[in-house]
């Protein structure tokens, strides 16, 4: 079974730019979710899909990140656009029903110079 | 105060030695609780569930206390392939996974 697919693995651009990340879920699994991690500080949530719908996002840090999911196959998290405190490791997870069965892909990791 | 609060370590300790690490959480609503492994630049990997009766899964014991919403984790008989850091995670049903910062442990020969 293939596992949660995330592309870009490494990104690096300058500040006002746009950059959008994206997250393939293990086939069947209808939650979605998106993580980050800053340097120093835990994993946070930051928005939640089932299927198509966004669950929740109250994790959302600002207006200038935009998640979709059409289709309710992959998704995208875009910054637009980005600043500096956006830096840090974006994580995707997918799971089926029970939130034991989660699994991350690798990450993206994000620096904004 | 953090929502999942864990000694940040780093923990050093020899092969074969036993270690413990703890956890706190402050929402008594919390229903699930895990203990997740991080191996440096990569993804978190589930390492157990924790159940309140306290689950042993080989030289791994995770116990949880909801009264005083305390959880742990034990290792025995260290392995250097055991180094990495350990994330206390809880959740609550159909909320997202509240991850603490992590414990950091390293195993010498």
């Amino acid at each position: 079974e293939a596992g949660v697919t995330q592309f870009p693995s490494h990104s690096v651009i300058e500040k006002g730019q746009t950059v959008t990340l994206r997250c393939d879920p293990i086939s069947g699994h209808d939650n979605l979710y998106w993580y980050r991690r800053v340097m120093g500080k835990e994993i946070k949530f930051l928005l939640h899909f089932v299927k198509e719908s966004k669950q929740d996002e109250s994790g959302m840090p600002n207006n200038r990140f935009l998640a979709e999911r059409t289709g309710g196959t992959y998704s995208t998290l875009k910054v637009q656009p980005a600043e500096l405190e956006d830096s840090g490791v974006y994580f995707c997870a997918s799971s089926q029903v029970n939130p034991s069965g989660y699994t991350f892909g690798s990450g993206t990791r994000l620096t904004v110079v | 105060r953090k929502e999942v609060e864990q000694d940040p370590g780093p923990f050093n300790v020899p092969e074969g030695a036993t270690v413990a690490f703890n956890c706190t959480y402050s929402n008594s609503a919390s229903q699930s609780f895990f203990w997740y492994r991080q191996d440096c630049r990569k993804e978190p990997k589930l390492l157990m569930s924790v159940y309140s009766s306290g689950n042993e899964d080989g030289r791994f014991t995770a116990q949880l206390n909801r009264a005083s919403q305390y959880i742990s984790l034990l290792i025995r008989d260290s392995k250097l392939s055991d180094s990495a850091t350990y994330l206390c995670v809880v959740n609550q049903a159909g909320t997202a996974l509240i991850f603490g910062k992590g414990t950091t442990l390293s195993v010498s020969s």
